[in-house]
């Protein structure tokens, strides 16, 4: 099982729309979550962290399931903005200092 | 905040050579930063994480006398690819966390690398 799997997509939808973006980690003991952004041949930027009580910041919720070890993000009102790869990330706890582990990503793209 | 550079931002260099890239944390201290890979389609791959002033850990797989790290300062690391090969070309990606924030990772804009 890969430690953090995604759904790779792509997931075209038109403005406005809702979209919900999955996320599964194989290790129970990884304590800090969070999404990321990346624009095409750019660096990640970080999106928001996610917290076990779920987190809202303006159209963008994140949910946490540590039973099942499960995360997802919900994107509210796309925008033409949006558009980009969405990465799951989870750290590494077994790993020297706080590594973090990236899921291949989600790829959307929002269409006017 | 938590601006994160790298240089250079693109590089072409020949098989056999040595590349050198830096990444420098420009307004905080980064106590660990992040060597990361990444492969068209693919996700991130961690390469080793550094402590400064402490030797590098690589992960599985990854040759430390192929690629050298040096974490000198709180601002500075850097990476050199050392008799770069064709398939070494790849895009390198730095990401830098303070003491008193460890699992915020800022990224540096990346250095893609052609071996030719």
């Amino acid at each position: 099982r890969k430690e953090v799997e995604q759904d790779p997509g792509p997931f075209n939808v038109p403005e406005g729309a809702t979209v919900a973006f999955n996320c599964t980690y194989s290790n129970s003991a990884s304590q800090s979550f969070f999404w990321y952004r990346q624009d095409c041949r750019k660096e990640p930027k970080l999106l928001m962290s996610v917290y076990s009580s779920g987190n809202e910041d303006g159209r963008f919720t994140a949910q946490l399931n540590r039973a099942s070890q499960y995360i997802s993000l919900l994107i509210r009102d796309s925008k033409l903005s949006d558009s980009a790869t969405y990465l799951c990330v989870v750290n590494a706890p077994n790993q020297a200092g706080t590594a973090l582990i990236f899921g291949k990503g989600t790829t959307l793209s929002v269409s006017s | 905040g938590a601006v994160v550079s790298q240089h250079p931002s693109r590089v072409i260099c020949k098989s056999g050579t040595s590349v050198k890239i830096e990444c420098r944390s420009l307004d905080f201290q980064a106590t660990t930063m992040f060597w990361y890979r990444q492969f068209p389609k693919q996700s991130l791959m961690l390469m080793a994480t550094s402590n400064e002033g402490s030797k590098a850990t690589y992960e599985q797989g990854v040759e430390k006398d192929k690629f050298l790290i040096n974490h000198a300062s709180l601002t500075l690391s850097t990476l050199t690819v050392t008799s770069a090969h064709p398939e070494d070309s790849s895009f390198y990606i730095c990401s830098a966390a303070s003491r008193d924030r460890p699992y915020e990772q800022y990224f540096g804009p990346g250095t893609r690398l052609t071996v030719t």
